[in-house]
């Protein structure tokens, strides 16, 4: 069972617009919220978490955003730029443990 | 080195061939995590190493899976009599420990075809 879901696998954005990349969880436990850009052929870097009690978390053009009672968090990059265009994973921390999404595929279009 | 290092990146192997991947995390990092990711699926959780303790074994798909870590450093995933659906992107990550916030790094990863 999935506990943390992208629904959406591919997202394309004009250069300069902004980016909403969502995610959903199941487990109300997570007590950070992490998300990872994946560019082809490396591995996940991390990007920005936020603590499970905030509700937003900002670092230049990323902020996340967390709803706890809509169980759903989402990245805002803006203004996108060509160099964002990679696969984005969010994660939930349950302790020692991390869940990942699918992943959604950003294009940013120049 | 800087980072999280695994070998070999690509791996092609007949099915029923033993498989052996390799782990070299950030030194100082004391929690070590194997993941894999199958075509169109996200991470999946395999196993998890932090520190002395006994490793949390949970995600390993059947006993044809194993890992060790030797000297609290290097760690290696063994895969037994591969089989076709054992095809994936099998990712290492440390963190210099895992609690709360604390993020990990991954490696490239390595890709295993099994034919």
């Amino acid at each position: 069972d999935q506990q943390v879901k992208q629904n959406s696998p591919s997202l394309s954005v004009q250069e300069g617009r902004i980016s909403i990349l969502n995610c959903d969880y199941t487990n109300s436990m997570f007590d950070y919220f992490l998300w990872y850009k994946k560019y082809p052929a490396e591995g996940p870097t991390f990007l920005i978490s936020i603590s499970s009690i905030k509700d937003k978390n900002e670092d230049g053009r990323f902020t996340v955003f967390l709803n706890k009672s809509a169980k759903h968090l989402s990245l805002h990059i803006v203004p996108s730029q060509p160099g964002d265009s990679a696969v984005y994973f969010c994660a939930g921390q349950d302790g020692n443990q991390f869940y990942f999404g699918t992943g959604t595929s950003l294009t940013v279009i120049p | 080195g800087a980072g999280v290092s695994q070998s070999p990146s690509n791996k092609v192997t007949e099915k029923g061939k033993d498989v052996e991947l390799r782990c070299d995390p950030i030194s100082g990092h004391t929690a070590l995590y194997w993941y894999r990711q199958s075509l169109g699926q996200g991470l999946e959780f395999l196993i998890y190493f932090q520190g002395n303790s006994a490793p949390d074994k949970s995600g390993l798909p059947s006993d044809r899976f194993s890992a060790e870590r030797t000297g609290g450093s290097v760690s290696t995933l063994t895969i037994q009599r591969t089989q076709q659906e054992d095809s994936a992107v099998y990712l290492c990550a440390s963190s210099y420990r895992a609690v709360f916030g604390e993020k990990l790094f991954f490696g490239s990863g390595t890709q295993l075809s099994v034919l």
